[in-house]
């Protein structure tokens, strides 16, 4: 099974400031690699596929890059509706894919 | 536009069969893959398996003796049924839809209690 880590668990950011998510895998998962958004009481949001592939409708301060095992999500000019929870999925081994633990992105 | 829509009770007695059906609209179920996941209350998401091409299934193996998915193209609907059901399936349950390993559209979810 592919372990997803992911860093830090808690990130304190102020409105406007950047915010960079890490998500480690134990194995390469080449670019196979998604980032979703989650709000509490709504289902994940499909924010970056392919590593770094904005889906349909995702602003531009949205970011993604990396490959194989370290990747990086950044979040430039974090507004009030970016405070949420950030999920990497790695789906290289699709079915089942695996998700990391999340990371929570709070306000200052 | 794709949507999906869970249905189904949002209690469930311990032993029983949890059942919930995902609708989709803007898009046919056929020649795409369906999927379902869980997420317990306060914890990650949890793949519980997949259906495609109307009939081909494969399931997490943690949960494959008590899970049974299918669909229905008739309706435009796909469904999940989990016997033997305990507190430990309490959980907010989702229908997604995956192309090429990515879950691109999810439904909204929908919580389903196991308790007597």
């Amino acid at each position: 099974e592919i372990v997803m880590t992911q860093s830090p668990a808690t990130l304190s950011v102020s409105p406007g400031e950047r915010a960079t998510l890490s998500c480690r895998a134990s194995q390469s998962v080449s670019s196979n690699l998604a980032w979703f958004q989650q709000k509490p009481g709504q289902a994940p949001r499909l924010l970056i596929y392919g590593a770094f592939t904005r889906a349909t409708g995702i602003p531009a301060r949205f970011s993604g890059s990396g490959s194989g095992t370290e990747f990086t999500l950044t979040i430039s000019g974090l507004q009030s509706e970016d405070f949420a929870v950030y999920y990497c999925h790695q789906y290289n081994n699709w079915p089942p894919g695996t998700f990391g633990q999340g990371t929570n992105v709070e306000i200052k | 536009q794709v949507q999906l829509q869970e249905s189904g009770p949002g209690l469930v007695k311990p032993s029983e069969t949890l059942s919930l059906t995902c609708t989709v609209s803007g898009v046919s179920l056929s020649s795409y893959y369906w999927t379902w996941f869980r997420q317990p209350p306060g914890k990650g998401l949890e793949w519980i398996g997949y259906i495609y091409d109307r009939g081909n299934t494969n399931y997490n193996p943690s949960l494959k003796s008590r899970v049974t998915i299918s669909v229905d193209t008739s309706k435009n609907q796909f469904s999940l049924k989990l016997s033997s059901v305990t507190a430990a399936d309490t959980a907010v349950y989702y229908c997604a839809r995956v192309i090429s390993g990515v879950l691109f559209y999810w439904g909204q979810g929908t919580l389903v209690t196991v308790s007597s």
